[in-house]
């Protein structure tokens, strides 16, 4: 089956170093990846998408790799700031063919100390 | 806009009982979907809707239905509710055209069945 794996365990960093989340998929080549940030209690928030064919996308201190050979994507929030702690959602999207399918990865908290 | 908004946002029901989620978007999106958030599990797709009067199945609707009489509402039945239903809902929106751009999450709901 189609998966998309993120790192459960939480990923702690100290305030103004750069954070990496990794998301792995397996089993098909996904057209699109996108990542979305999620609060407590909250709805997940839209933050970036990558095309398969893009090899980076910046969106200012966010920053989404795409590597089509690993089968991952990268996200990096540089200059990271306690407010920055939250989970984050990797997602694939179908690409052609619009059925209304998102697949989520289980997300990675990440808790940035001042 | 008001975006996605579900309600209610907190419900308890006990076994056997049935209850509606409700989802309305105000931003005439085509696609509309509903998931449900386990700890430790990414969203899970329920069912799904890519235009008024057109539903289908997601990758966990055992107990649910769904329907899609207007483009801004889009319903969610749970027909007789068990524990294993206690879970985060979440409604999301997607504007037409194409799949692969931002979707747009309600605040959620959280169901517990006793």
């Amino acid at each position: 089956s189609q998966k998309i794996e993120q790192n459960s365990e939480a990923l702690n960093i100290q305030e103004g170093k750069t954070a990496t989340l990794t998301c792995n998929y397996t089993n098909y080549s996904p057209a699109y990846l996108q990542w979305y940030r999620q609060d407590p209690g909250r709805g997940p928030v839209f933050l970036l998408l990558i095309r398969e064919n893009e090899k980076e996308k910046r969106k200012e201190r966010l920053k989404v790799t795409f590597d089509t050979t690993l089968k991952q994507s990268l996200f990096h929030i540089t200059a990271s700031q306690p407010a920055d702690s939250a989970t984050y959602l990797c997602v694939r999207t179908p690409g052609s063919g619009n059925t209304g399918k998102l697949i989520f990865g289980q997300g990675t908290t990440l808790q940035v100390k001042p | 806009n008001a975006g996605v908004t579900q309600t209610p946002k907190f419900q308890v029901l006990k076994t056997g009982q049935s209850m509606t989620l409700q989802c309305a978007q105000d931003m005439n999106h085509e696609y509309m979907s509903w998931y449900r958030q386990d700890p430790g599990m990414g969203l899970r797709l329920i069912h799904y809707s890519v235009g008024a009067g057109i539903t289908d199945q997601g990758e966990v609707p055992n107990g649910y239905n769904v329907s899609r009489s207007t483009t801004e509402d889009f319903p969610l039945r749970l027909l007789s509710a068990a524990p294993s239903q206690t879970s985060v809902y979440f409604c999301a929106s997607i504007p037409g055209g194409s799949m692969n751009t931002e979707a747009f999450f309600g605040q959620g709901t959280r169901l517990t069945v006793v």
